[in-house]
């Protein structure tokens, strides 16, 4: 399995306002995605991100509004920008280890917005 | 565009008896699929990974079937119990969309002392 880290696992903002939220992984890992969780729905992947590259988004998702960094093979950032109460959600950084495919999740973030 | 349902959305058992959450898809070029456990507020835990090749997998109480020609997926679980509340979410992924997961969902799962 992977160790994933995520920060902040919740937080309360105000409309307008942007945050972002970090993903640290306990070793090196080509592919790390993105993915929401509005209130009581299911899971919707936001975007991919690799190192050395842009991040790739999902219909629905642009760049201006989820602003994403990889700067290495162990750290990816999500930026939540001029949020609205709409953003409200748990925003869960997940990565691939090894040949079999399987994901894993972090805790995840919490994001309220008021 | 690749479609997971799962059936039932809520499920209540009594402590002891054995838990069958289904999972249906619609595209059967599937390269794997996943089944998890998400507790209130939580990340998501995984249980179990098929891969396309396979037709089960076992993991203590927890055993998943795949019917990869019928598009559908089952975990059972035996002996429930208390500890085993929370949401079960099942995911695939796709052969031609890299390690992209769609997920079902999910089942809301309540076991009662």
């Amino acid at each position: 399995s992977a160790v994933i880290s995520q920060k902040p696992s919740r937080d309360i903002c105000q409309r307008g306002t942007s945050l972002t939220i970090q993903c640290q992984v306990d070793s090196q890992v080509t592919m790390m995605f993105w993915y929401r969780q509005q209130p009581g729905q299911s899971l919707t992947l936001i975007a991919t991100a690799n190192q050395g590259s842009e991040a790739t988004y999902e219909s629905g998702f642009v760049i201006d509004k989820f602003p994403i960094s990889r700067p290495n093979l162990t750290f990816s950032t999500l930026t939540v920008s001029n949020m609205s109460p709409e953003d409200s959600s748990i925003y869960l950084c997940s990565v691939d280890r090894g040949w079999s495919g399987e994901l894993f999740f972090g805790e995840g973030s919490r994001l309220t917005v008021l | 565009k690749q479609e997971v349902t799962q059936i039932p959305a809520a499920l209540s058992v009594p402590e002891g008896e054995n838990l069958v959450l289904n999972c249906s898809f619609t595209d059967s070029a599937i390269y794997n699929l996943q089944w998890f456990r998400q507790d209130p507020g939580k990340g998501l835990t995984s249980l179990l990974l098929i891969q396309s090749s396979q037709r089960e997998q076992t993991s203590g109480r927890l055993n998943a079937s795949l019917d990869k020609s019928s598009g559908r997926s089952t975990l059972y679980i035996a002996a429930s119990q208390p500890g085993d509340s929370a949401t079960y979410l099942c995911a695939v992924t796709l052969k031609a969309a890299g390690n992209k997961l769609t997920f079902g969902g999910g089942t809301r799962v309540l076991v009662k002392p």
